[in-house]
Order: C-alpha cells, then structure tokens, then sequence
C-alpha cells in the first residue's frame, strides 16, 4: 500500500513570494490533515478535511494560508505572502474513515513533508 | 501555553542506557499516542494508551498512561542508536494536538 505521498521535498523562497504544497493521501482515506512542524516543537495543525469539507481550520491564519480539498482526494496548502516565520515542514496526514474499524480514524499515516525556507 | 508538555526537551545517551520520557498535561484525555519522527520523515506512531494505568510494551519500549489520564511515560531500556528520533506524545480534543517533543540521541 502507497503511502501519503507530498512535494516537493524542499523549497526555498523569498519573503512575500507564493508557495503550494501538494498532498496525496493514502488510497480511501477519508480524512486529511496539514500540520505545520516548526524546527524543535511537535506538528500544529492547520486545516482538516473530511472527504471535500473542512472539518476544523481554527489554526489556519487565513489571512495568507489557504488550502484546498476539491474531489476529496488530493490537496494543495497555499501560503501567499509567505513570511519568515512560516519557515517550517508543513505535513500532510490521512486517516481511514470507516465504520468496520473505528479505532483507525484515530490512526494517522504521515507523509515525510516540504520543509520550507523564508528567505 | 502548550496542552502537552514533554520532558526532557533534549537527552543525549550512550548505548545500554535506560532513559524515561515524560508527557503531561493538566487536561484529562480519553486516549493518548506516542509517535516517533526521524530526521526527514513524519511522525510513525509507536502506541495509543486508553486506560488509566494501563502499560503497554512494545519491545524494548514501556509505555505507561496516568492513573488520571492525565500524563503518560514512555520507559526505553537498552538503548541502541536505532532509537535515535524525536519522541512526541499527542491526544485528541475536538483535534489532534502534539505536545513539544523529547529529542533523543543514542550514542554508539
């Protein structure tokens, strides 16, 4: 079985320039998160999707993050204008969904991540 | 304030050692996970503890949840450069949240 699957691996760039981060979760996962992993703390999340819908973006500063989940499958997390202090490895995770194993909505696949400079 | 406070930040050990790291918060938790992160990768998670009290083994790694449900321990013994990784405790509310992660490095 495939697992989550993101890219690119690394980007650079400069402050108030744009950037996309692209997702693909593990094949029927119902379920998508974006964390954000800033060098020496644990993830934070960002946004989480159930199938096409937003489930909980509290943390998301909407002023220039944006992410999107159209068919329900893949997703891309946008930062436009990036700062410097969104320099990080953004992660994306899936988790199963279904009704015959309950216990696995609670079990998260992560991808290995784009670690993103600000330059 | 962080929901879920690690100890220690940092340990640095040689091999054959035991070490202990702790997961607390002030919060009660219907469950709670351990997930291990190496250098470029994402998190794997190791365990999920539900009981108050209960431990749970998974080779050389003991994991312990409070009687309160409160905090948790993750007990390492023999330890090889293999466990070399960031150790991060997490539980969920209406989200998933992390705690600040214990950063372990297994000297040969």
């Amino acid at each position: 079985e495939a697992g989550v699957a993101q890219s690119p691996r690394y980007k650079i760039i400069e402050k108030r320039q744009s950037v996309a981060f692209w997702c693909n979760p593990i094949s029927g996962h119902a379920t998508l998160y974006w964390y954000q992993q800033i060098l020496g703390q644990g993830p934070k999340l960002l946004i989480q999707f159930q199938n096409n819908g937003v489930v909980d973006d509290s943390q998301l500063p909407k002023d220039r993050f944006s992410a999107e989940r159209l068919k329900g499958v893949d997703s891309t997390l946008k930062i436009q204008p990036a700062k410097l202090e969104d320099s990080a490895v953004y992660l994306c995770a899936s988790s199963s969904n279904s009704i015959r194993t309950p216990a696995a909505k609670n079990i998260q696949y992560f991808g290995a991540g784009t670690r993103l400079s600000v330059l | 304030t962080q929901l879920l406070e690690q100890s220690p930040q940092f340990l640095s050990i040689q091999e054959g050692e035991n070490l202990t790291v702790y997961c607390n918060s002030s919060s009660v938790f219907s469950s709670l996970q351990w997930y291990r992160q190496e250098p470029g990768e994402g998190p794997v998670l190791l365990v999920t503890v539900v009981t108050g009290g209960e431990v749970k083994k998974l080779k050389r790694l003991t994991f312990q949840f409070g009687d309160a449900r409160k905090d948790s321990s993750l007990h390492i013994t023999a330890a090889q450069p293999g466990d070399t990784g960031l150790y991060l405790c997490a539980a969920k509310r209406n989200q998933f949240y992390f705690g600040t992660g214990t950063s372990l490095t297994v000297i040969p």
